[in-house]
């Protein structure tokens, strides 16, 4: 069954400390993998995506995910957080051809001043 | 360039009602994908419309049930409301369903409706 799982509820970190979200996920084909960021009342803004190749990917906000299959991992990273970073997140998984997705239950991100 | 929108923002039902949701996508965009997010879970796939096609559908029942329109815009209908149905209701919209590679698929996702179901 194909599922995704972000094992941390809540994480919060201090301004300009390191941040790591976990992600791992269950998926019988090739994953097509995502990362989603919420912020109170708004919609889901994508931060970044991996479908092949590097399994290192950079996206937007200064936010970088890792692909490890051997793992089944899709972990978020950002060297340095900012106060605004504070939202939940979301990792999903899809098929090749995007016409379904799995949403993880998300993390909220606190940050402390 | 216009982004996705929904309405209505907040919508009160009882047990047992019909209710439906709409959807504009982004201009250009000819796929639309809903969504159902429960309070303090994440979002779950309901189903995907493409050229006014069902292309893809979670596990939710028939009681879920959706159209697009020739302008691409959606509207999502659910019947015989239940308690469970409270949500917030997210629409995405996309280029294209998705090519296997491709760079430029992402999904645009609107504000979301809200749903109370009393």
């Amino acid at each position: 069954a194909q599922s995704v799982t972000q094992p941390d509820i809540h994480i919060t970190v201090s301004e300009g400390a390191s941040l790591e979200l976990r992600c791992n996920y269950s998926y019988g084909a090739t994953p097509y993998l995502f990362w989603y960021v919420q912020s109170p009342g708004q919609g889901l803004q994508l931060l970044l995506k991996y479908f092949s190749g590097d399994t290192l990917v950079q996206g937007i906000k200064g936010f970088e995910a890792e692909f490890k299959r051997s793992q089944s991992s899709f972990n978020l990273r950002k060297p340095s957080v900012h106060w605004s970073d504070a939202a939940e997140y979301f990792c999903a998984v899809g098929p090749y051809n995007f016409n379904k997705f799995y949403f993880g239950s998300g993390t909220k991100l606190n940050v402390k001043p | 360039e216009t982004g996705v929108t929904q309405s209505p923002t907040h919508l009160i039902k009882t047990r047992g009602q019909q209710v439906t949701l709409r959807c504009s996508s982004q201009s250009g965009h000819n796929t639309v994908s809903w969504y159902q997010q429960a309070l303090g879970q994440g979002p779950q796939f309901i189903f995907q419309y493409y050229r006014e096609e069902e292309n893809g559908r979670g596990n939710f029942p028939p009681r879920f049930s959706g159209l697009q329109f020739p302008n691409y815009s959606s509207e999502l209908n659910v019947n015989a409301l239940e308690l469970d149905d409270s949500a917030l209701y997210l629409c995405a919209s996309s280029p294209r369903p998705g090519l296997a590679g491709g760079d430029s698929y992402e999904q645009y996702f609107g504000p979301g409706t809200r749903l109370t179901v009393t």
